[in-house]
């Protein structure tokens, strides 16, 4: 079974641009999380999507934004780009069977963009 | 509020010597437990969890952890260490939602170098 896929691998932006990421899960996952990676910050939980809906967000400003389309595949996207913005997004999937939290997180390569 | 501390962010190792990785997490509820590895530019693979029952869980790659309540500590160890053990090291607590999802709440991570 592929693993979860996410697109582009890297990307260069500048200051003020907008860039929209992609992740696809593990086939027959339905549920999709997202995280940024910094030197600084660690790992940080961005948003988890479930049946095409936003169930929970991180502590980031609005101009993060995502979607799941039916298929379970998930785009995440930031306007303005900021050089803060610079970093490993990484998506991860989780079947979310069962409803009782048991679930585990498989990762994707992630995306590394860098803001100029 | 929930948390995930390692106290070493960095550990070097000999080839062939024993490894133990401390984590610490702060967390009102049953945990759920992870360990992650992470390589240079690679996305995170997960290594091993703990959801419940048995206290010392094996992993991949001939890692076992083992979940102490009384000292809120879920520890990494491998009797032996490889040269390709070398890598980033995380642990994270799931944190459980009312929609039966959790979020993963990083550590730091710990950075292991191995001495041949």
């Amino acid at each position: 079974k592929a693993g979860v896929t996410q697109t582009p691998r890297y990307l260069i932006k500048t200051r003020g641009q907008q860039v929209t990421l992609s992740c696809s899960p593990i086939s027959g996952h339905r549920s999709v999380s997202w995280y940024q990676q910094t030197p600084g910050q660690g790992l940080q939980f961005l948003f988890e999507y479930f049946s095409e809906t936003q169930r929970n967000k991180g502590n980031f400003p609005g101009r993060f934004s995502g979607r799941q389309f039916s298929n379970s595949r998930s785009e995440m996207n930031v306007s303005t780009l900021e050089l803060g913005d610079s970093a490993l997004y990484l998506c991860a999937s989780s079947l979310l069977a069962g409803g009782n939290g048991q679930e585990t997180q498989y990762f994707g390569p992630g995306t590394r963009l860098l803001v100029l | 509020a929930q948390s995930v501390t390692q106290p070493d962010i960095h550990i070097t190792v000999s080839e062939g010597a024993s490894l133990e990785l401390r984590c610490n997490y702060s967390y009102g509820a049953t945990p759920y437990l992870f360990w992650y590895v992470q390589s240079p530019g690679q996305g995170l693979q997960l290594l091993l969890k703990y959801f419940s029952g048995d206290t010392l869980v094996q992993g991949i790659k001939g890692f076992e952890a083992e979940f102490k309540r009384s000292q809120s500590s879920f520890n990494l160890r491998k009797p032996s260490v490889h040269w390709s053990d070398a890598a980033e090291y995380f642990c994270a607590v799931g944190i459980l939602f009312s929609g039966g999802y959790n979020k993963l709440i990083f550590g730091a991570g710990t950075r292991l170098a191995v001495h041949p």
